[in-house]
């Protein structure tokens, strides 16, 4: 496997269940971002991981849990969701240099295309 | 804060010509990073090229150029020779070079190429 890769890639779930959405990254990368893009609005940023710390949170609901057991591998927590919920979840990872200073480049993976019912 | 504004919803093109697709921002940060992500219709986000705002000349790469205008604060995406595959949703982003780590991206632009 190469890149950023998402599973499921798709995802049909009920407002009372639990889910989570699996991204693994192979490029070496030390930070990990959830997006989420519904239909009509730009991609709005969930979470950030630097070093499997969260340092960003864009207001997100609780029924959203993201976890980063390592720098490979994050994970998005679904439970008790809303149809409004239904959108693109896109992955994605990137080399953030150490001094905070930097390109920073930000490669996504294909996404979770999730539908709540 | 940070604004991208892409005014082109759609736009239309025929292979092998060129297309330009525009992207003005706003943003305080004197430094930052301005980048253009491609995305067909399976839904993968992919990076095509990059410029920083003290970057002097233009970022090419390959058929993808950036008209980057400081003053103006706007950074067009131009594709040379179009072709069939590069009908896609073409997204403008950009980010400080410190601090905050999240992209803020734009609306974006439906570009479809027509043999």
């Amino acid at each position: 496997e190469t890149g950023v890769t998402q599973t499921p890639r798709h995802l049909v779930m009920g407002m009372t269940n639990k889910k989570s959405l699996k991204c693994e990254q192979h490029l070496g990368h030390n930070a990990m971002y959830w997006y989420k893009q519904s239909a009509k609005k730009p991609l709005e940023l969930m979470f950030v991981y630097s070093l499997e710390e969260r340092v960003e949170n864009n207001s997100v609901p609780s029924r959203f849990s993201p976890e980063c057991p390592n720098s490979s591998h994050l994970f998005l927590h679904l439970h008790t969701l809303q149809p409004e919920d239904s959108a693109l979840y896109l992955c994605a990872s990137s080399q953030a240099p150490l001094t905070g200073y930097g390109t920073d480049t930000q490669y996504f993976g294909p996404g979770t295309r999730l539908t709540v019912l | 804060a940070q604004k991208i504004t892409q005014t082109q919803p759609g736009m239309f093109v025929q292979e092998k010509e060129a297309v330009t697709l525009d992207c003005t921002y706003d943003t305080s940060d004197q430094s930052y990073g301005l980048f253009w992500y491609k995305q067909p219709s399976s839904g993968e986000m992919i990076f095509l090229i990059y410029q920083g705002s003290y970057d002097e000349q233009n970022a090419t790469e390959g058929r993808y150029s950036l008209n980057f205008q400081k003053a103006r604060k706007s950074a067009n995406l131009v594709i040379s020779a179009s072709q069939l595959g590069d009908s896609a949703m073409y997204f403008c982003a950009m980010r400080p070079h410190t601090g905050r780590r999240a992209l803020t991206f734009g609306s974006g632009t439906r570009l479809q190429v027509q043999p």
